[in-house]
């Protein structure tokens, strides 16, 4: 069964707007992991954010994470018709060492 | 280049055959993983393997089955047992057992279509 789950499951906005996702999980974790996937591509790594940490930043990405509400978010400034993609959340298991990845939210960004 | 390959791009299987998928990696990881993806949907786990010689069932091994007997190498074969097999297959790697803690390298992906 699928522990982290996006919202929304799909997003247009302008390019210059910012995107904002979110991730819900279920079970305790020991970090979460954001990916992007283009259209028919491999999936890429975009930030991982441990349990420990409440905020994380990689240039236009923005992650935090409350554990005690059990959800991340991702939140891109300056959107480019670029960032149009799938986003997904990843969250290891309490007791494995294997990732769960939600469904994932589409972005599209219009230039 | 370092990274991960996976072939072929697209693969046909015909009913009842069985097709094997290639993943190979240059990135010196001691763990490698298969996915499923279908459309609409998230990614989920066939197998792993976090050492040579080893591998572990996912939550979708049924029908599937691999190897592992090189550190760079770990295909994937879809067996005529697996009922619906036409999905979207990535391969993934990362630097040591566990990949939970580390981020995972992805391939390009093998589109299977099931005539």
């Amino acid at each position: 069964s699928q522990q982290g789950e996006e919202d929304p499951q799909a997003l247009s906005i302008q390019e210059g707007e910012n995107a904002t996702m979110n991730c819900s999980y279920k079970t305790s974790i020991n970090n979460l992991q954001w990916y992007r996937q283009n259209s028919g591509r491999g999936l890429v790594h975009l930030i991982l954010i441990r349990s420990n940490e409440r905020e994380k930043h990689s240039g236009r990405l923005r992650v935090t994470l409350d554990t005690s509400k059990k959800s991340s978010s991702l939140l891109i400034t300056a959107s480019r018709a670029a960032d149009t993609a799938s986003y997904f959340c990843a969250t290891d298991r309490e007791y494995g060492n294997k990732l769960v990845f939600g469904a994932g939210t589409i972005l599209r960004v219009k230039s | 280049d370092g990274g991960i390959t996976q072939s072929p791009k697209y693969l046909f299987r015909k009913e009842g055959q069985n097709v094997t998928l290639s993943c190979e990696q240059n990135l010196n990881h001691d763990a490698m993983y298969w996915y499923r993806q279908d459309p609409g949907q998230g990614l989920r786990l066939i197998y792993y393997s976090q050492i040579v010689n080893d591998f572990q069932k996912g939550d979708i091994a049924e029908g599937y089955s691999v190897s592992r007997e090189k550190k760079e190498s770990f295909p994937l074969t879809v067996t005529s047992a697996q009922k619906n097999p036409t999905a979207f297959y990535l391969c993934a790697s990362s630097t040591d057992s566990g990949g939970a803690y580390n981020e995972q390298f992805f391939g390009p992906g093998t589109r299977l279509t099931v005539l």
